[in-house]
């Protein structure tokens, strides 16, 4: 029962590098979302898709970039590294809004950069 | 500037205590309000939540007030117990919406 499983949990990254974080929810939910965790600013919505194919920005959405190629998997991708980059990532899911059962969440990518 | 304010930003309780969040938002569109619990190296999830339709919703031990015309809301955690002890968030969402918008967390310790 994997949930929300967020890869890869630690990356250190120099100033300019790339690299993408990839989302996976095995509960067959429509919705899923990037949000940044920072001490003081709670969490922050980077961006989020409504379905397969489709991405749309959030709050904070500048220096990164997502995709929605299967259901099941949200990837958000950063170009070029900034270490005002450096925070908590988490992704979470959702069926179709955040009702009830509200957002499911991954258990966060810890990203650096230097 | 952030639409959902709350407060404190760290609260300790003695165990059998009631703990208190307050969360203040401006945001009229605002239908749906969730508090989330977070525990350290985990994800948040979500503990209770509220539409503006009721003053008071209640689940064990945890209580959201709701006050429509103030644009408050608060959680109270009655006899706090340690295993309560984490980061709690208000958030705020328009139609069951998908966007929530979180407050900046509080940081609870409960003392045994």
């Amino acid at each position: 029962n994997a949930g929300v499983t967020q890869t890869p949990k630690f990356r250190v990254l120099k100033t300019g590098q790339s690299m993408t974080l990839l989302c996976a929810q095995d509960m067959n939910h429509e919705y899923m979302y990037w949000y940044r965790q920072d001490p003081g600013m709670g969490l922050r919505l980077i961006h989020y898709s409504v379905g397969e194919g489709t991405t749309a920005k959030g709050e904070v959405p500048d220096g990164y970039n997502v995709s929605r190629l299967k259901k099941q998997n949200f990837l958000l991708g950063l170009e070029s590294a900034a270490p005002s980059q450096t925070s908590v990532y988490f992704c979470a899911s959702s069926y179709s809004s955040s009702g009830p059962s509200g957002l499911f969440f991954g258990e966060g990518s810890r990203l650096t950069v230097l | 500037q952030q639409q959902v304010k709350q407060s404190p930003q760290s609260l300790i309780v003695q165990k059998g205590g009631i703990s208190i969040i307050n969360c203040a938002y401006e945001n009229t569109a605002f239908d749906y309000f969730p508090w989330y619990q977070q525990f350290p190296g985990k994800g948040p999830a979500l503990l209770i939540a509220i539409r503006p339709d009721v003053s008071e919703k209640k689940e064990g031990r945890f209580t959201i007030s709701f006050n429509k015309s103030a644009k408050q809301f608060s959680l109270h955690i009655m006899d706090s117990q340690p295993g309560d002890s984490a980061t709690y968030f208000c958030a705020a969402s328009k139609e069951y919406g998908n966007k929530l918008v979180f407050g900046a967390g509080t940081i609870l310790r409960v003392k045994s």
